[in-house]
């Protein structure tokens, strides 16, 4: 059983269109994130939603609009793509704020790898 | 944002080979946890540390926190192939919001 789901894995798309990446967590976490790995490797909190209510927003393009339906469910919409949004995206989640509680665990999904041509 | 600065950046060596794995800052954290990443997976937590000074052993994986809980290492002994991956550091963020991660360490080791 996969704790942390995203879908697609692979995302292949064109400047200027407009895609959705979903997320499902199934271990009944209530706070749940997006990151984004470039090239480099170098993973960054994008948001995070704890009981469906947005708690972090980085410095992210308005471009980039994540929702979360209930607290299951946090999905990132991406409009009008660039060629730099090209990465990985990772959905994760955990119990409770994972930088309020020492030793708090964050389950990642296995990566969205969305490249924009 | 809290910086974590990981080295060495890269790091190949051959099977049996010990190596080490350094995460600094100039921030002081309450926690830092390291977690693993393969090719095409998620990254996963191998250990958290919190009280200065702490060493925590896993297997052939030995963690430590430094006594000012600004930096630590992770070293590991007699290396094998499926040591191979990214290794991260991870500490809170000032917000205590969210994990701030290192830019990480790819290590292969070869046979």
């Amino acid at each position: 059983d996969t704790a942390v789901s995203q879908t697609p894995k692979y995302l292949v798309t064109q400047m200027g269109n407009d895609k959705s990446i979903k997320c499902e967590q199934n271990l009944g976490h209530d706070t749940m994130y997006w990151y984004k790995q470039d090239s480099k490797k170098f993973l960054k909190i994008m948001f995070s939603y704890n009981n469906k209510e947005l708690i972090i927003n980085e410095t992210v393009p308005n471009r980039f609009s994540p929702k979360s339906p209930d607290k299951a469910h946090l999905n990132l919409h991406i409009n009008s793509l660039e060629l730099g949004d090209s990465a990985v995206y990772f959905c994760a989640s955990s119990q409770g704020i994972s930088g309020q509680i020492i030793g708090n665990t964050i389950y990642f999904g296995e990566g969205s790898w969305l490249t924009v041509v | 944002t809290q910086l974590l600065e990981q080295s060495p950046q890269f790091l190949s060596i051959q099977e049996g080979e010990n190596l080490t794995v350094y995460c600094n800052s100039s921030s002081v954290f309450s926690s830092l946890q390291w977690y693993r990443q393969e090719p095409g997976e998620g990254p996963v937590l191998l250990v958290t540390v919190v009280t200065g000074g702490e060493v925590k052993k896993l297997k052939r994986l030995t963690f430590q926190f430094g006594d000012a809980r600004k930096d630590s290492s992770l070293h590991i002994t007699a290396a094998q192939p499926g040591d191979t991956g990214l290794y991260l550091c991870a500490g809170r963020s000032n917000s205590g919001y969210a994990l701030n991660f290192g830019k990480g360490t790819s290590l292969l080791v070869t046979p």
